[in-house]
């Protein structure tokens, strides 16, 4: 089945500590986008990819980074420098070109203790 | 820069009463007009995508439409496992590249 996991569910960090959040996609997509969302609120984008060795910064890229060395890969970084970052986060992926929707991973859920 | 802002932020309605979700948007060339469904801890589900005024798709119950404007999505004669978040977004002009704008969403919860 092609689809976009992520990887872990939940995930639990103390204050101080960088975490690094997982998401793989068998699409074959281009494009691949990390969200950010809080209670009740829409989704926030954070960093975007449409190429492999290329990404841009979203909305609220601010104590997050990322990497895309491989076109099946895009994980994202939270680090100690996030001074909020408690939330749940949905990565997606899309073809690079046309008006084409995203599709979403499970998200993960991040608690900082 | 390009804006969605959705409303009723929440909606309950009794199973059988048909209603309309609103997202009215502001974006420089749109290139589409997205509609997902997301249920609660649950990444969102695709359910339509608009390109241009007057068109509409239904899958279901959901009927989504499209003006210069603003995008609608009917429910007609909704069930309790319809309750979930709408999320409506925006993919504007060539600038944006392929990213979206999300509006905030709306909570609908369908009773029995």
């Amino acid at each position: 089945d092609g689809g976009i996991t992520q990887s872990p569910k939940y995930l639990f960090r103390k204050e101080g500590q960088n975490v690094t959040l997982s998401c793989e996609q068998n699409l074959n997509h281009d494009a691949m986008y990390w969200y950010r969302q809080d209670p009740g609120q829409g989704l926030r984008l954070i960093y975007y990819s449409q190429i492999v060795n290329d990404f841009q910064k979203g909305d609220i890229a601010e104590g997050y980074s990322v990497s895309r060395e491989k076109k099946e890969s895009f994980p994202l970084t939270v680090t100690s420098a996030q001074k909020n970052p408690t939330a749940f986060y949905l990565c997606a992926s899309s073809p690079h070109r046309g008006p084409l929707e995203q599709f979403f991973g499970p998200g993960t859920r991040l608690t900082v203790l | 820069e390009d804006q969605v802002t959705q409303s009723p932020e929440a909606l309950r309605l009794q199973e059988g009463e048909s209603s309309s979700l609103n997202c009215s948007y502001t974006v420089s060339g749109l290139r589409g007009l997205f509609w997902y469904r997301q249920d609660p801890g649950k990444g969102p589900e695709f359910l339509f995508t608009l390109y241009s005024a007057g068109e509409e798709k239904e899958k279901e119950r959901l009927k989504a439409t499209l003006t210069k404007k603003e995008s609608f999505l009917h429910i007609t004669a909704p069930k309790p496992e319809d309750s979930a978040t709408y999320l409506c977004a925006v993919q504007g002009g060539e600038t944006s590249g392929s990213r979206l704008t999300f509006g905030e969403g709306t909570q609908l919860t369908v009773n029995p």
